[in-house]
């Protein structure tokens, strides 16, 4: 049972708007979230993340939102640009000792000039 | 920087034979990973240690071992490599007192 779900595949935007990239999950002891960037042919490069006693994070054109009564986060990247396409993941993790992130399926962003 | 290097970036290998995949930390991490990641399904996680010569099964630890005899590497075998086995293999270590990973590069094993 998928526990963090990012449930659109594929997002495509011009450059110059917004991206808004959407993740649920479903574990209410989650406690920190992560987004991570990945270009193909590299691994994961870490983004931005959000502790769960905040409800915005912000690093330049990038902004994670969390709302956990509907535990749900997503993330903002304003304005787009090309160099922005990736796969985006989302991570979730649990104050515990010897636990491990969990990932969602990813969302491919497609920026276009 | 925190870096995580993985030995290899592309390999192929013959079915049935036995893979070794090294990652190498050089943060003196406690917490190494493995991961694979297929279309469609993600990053899904194969094995993790949280201490030498600790290691704690995944999701998906089927056809898989790993090794850690020291600190700052983590090896991943497969025991007799198979088709289905072909994917993107990530190794990552946490962060000190927190909770996000560095991952490797990445190893694409492809099985023929």
């Amino acid at each position: 049972d998928q526990q963090v779900k990012q449930n659109s595949p594929s997002l495509s935007v011009q450059e110059g708007r917004i991206s808004i990239l959407n993740c649920d999950y479903t574990n209410s002891m989650f406690d920190y979230f992560l987004w991570y960037k990945k270009y193909p042919a590299e691994g994961p490069t870490f983004l931005i993340s959000i502790s769960s006693i905040k409800d915005k994070n912000e690093d330049g054109r990038f902004t994670v939102f969390l709302n956990k009564s509907a535990k749900h986060l997503s993330l903002h990247i304003v304005p787009s640009q090309p160099g922005d396409s990736a796969v985006y993941f989302c991570a979730a993790s649990a104050q515990q000792a010897g636990t491990a992130l969990i990932f969602g399926k990813g969302t491919t962003l497609s920026v276009s000039s | 920087d925190v870096k995580v290097t993985q030995s290899s970036r592309y390999l192929v290998k013959r079915t049935g034979e036995k893979v070794f995949l090294e990652c190498v930390q050089d943060m003196d991490h406690e917490n190494m990973f493995w991961y694979r990641q297929d279309p469609g399904l993600g990053l899904r996680l194969i094995y993790f240690s949280y201490d030498v010569k600790m290691k704690e099964k995944g999701d998906i630890p089927e056809g898989y071992s790993v090794s850690r005899e020291k600190k700052e590497r983590f090896s991943l075998i497969l025991e007799s490599a198979s088709t289905n086995q072909t994917s993107m293999y990530l190794c990552a270590s946490r962060w000190t007192g927190g909770y996000g990973y560095t991952f490797g590069s990445g190893t694409r094993l492809t099985v023929v």
